[in-house]
């Protein structure tokens, strides 16, 4: 089954820049989103199409791809982007949705 | 405004049923694919069941095949998940998710989640 692999942590000094990884084979053909995640709350959609962002989500939030990896930027870092971060595709060769194992992103 | 909501969780004991429901409100119903996502506690995401915007075509994540069936009724506007063989592993709230389009695999709107306990 296809994997996706994220780094389980990433902590960050408010104002600074978080990225979050996100690894997988021939993920360069593959469309990737991000979501974040706050304690309690349901995911929110951030980043879709490897560097779409939807409407209500502030530039900070950037995605981008480069050979078999996915990354998430998050710039100026603020204490309330301090939540899980989850990367996610379709995987046509087995008909399944997959997410990443999630990253904790924590603001020192 | 687009809705979803969960009901149905409860406690199960292992090897019993459960039924799901999702209702939806504030987008139109038949013409978007929905999902189910689930996240043991204190794990993460996992993807469980799809189906199409007709409901024509169904996939379920290996685990659960076989066990669940995802259904619709486009004329309530509610999606469906049936749990049978309860599993303590599929301890989890269930969310229900909306897929953006025909073009993109990624979901846009998300309930806010129904819990389910497997346990006797």
């Amino acid at each position: 089954s296809y994997v996706l692999t994220q780094p389980p942590s990433v902590s960050v000094a408010p104002g600074e820049t978080a990225r979050i990884t996100c690894g997988g084979d021939n993920i360069g053909r593959k469309s990737v989103h991000w979501y974040q995640q706050k304690p309690g709350q349901a995911p929110v959609l951030v980043v879709y199409g490897d560097s779409d962002r939807p409407s209500g989500i502030p530039e900070r939030f950037s995605g981008s791809k480069s050979g078999s990896t996915a990354t998430l930027t998050i710039s100026r870092v603020a204490a309330g982007d301090e939540a899980d971060y989850y990367c996610q595709v379709w995987d046509n060769g087995s008909d399944h949705y997959v997410f990443g194992s999630g990253t904790k992103v924590t603001v020192l | 405004d687009v809705q979803l909501v969960e009901s149905g969780g409860g406690l199960v004991q292992p090897g019993g049923s459960l039924r799901l429901s999702c209702a939806v409100s504030g987008f139109t119903f038949r013409n978007y694919a929905l999902t189910w996502v689930r996240q043991a506690p204190g794990k993460g995401l996992e993807w469980v069941s799809a189906i199409s915007a007709s409901g024509g075509i169904t996939y379920y994540t290996d685990s659960v095949k076989g066990r669940f069936t995802i259904s619709r009724d486009n004329s309530k506007n509610t999606l469906f998940l049936q749990m049978n063989s309860l599993r303590a592993e599929d301890t989890a709230v269930y969310y229900c998710a909306r897929k953006v389009g025909a073009s993109t695999s990624a979901f846009d709107y998300w309930g806010q989640g129904t819990l389910v306990t497997v346990s006797s």
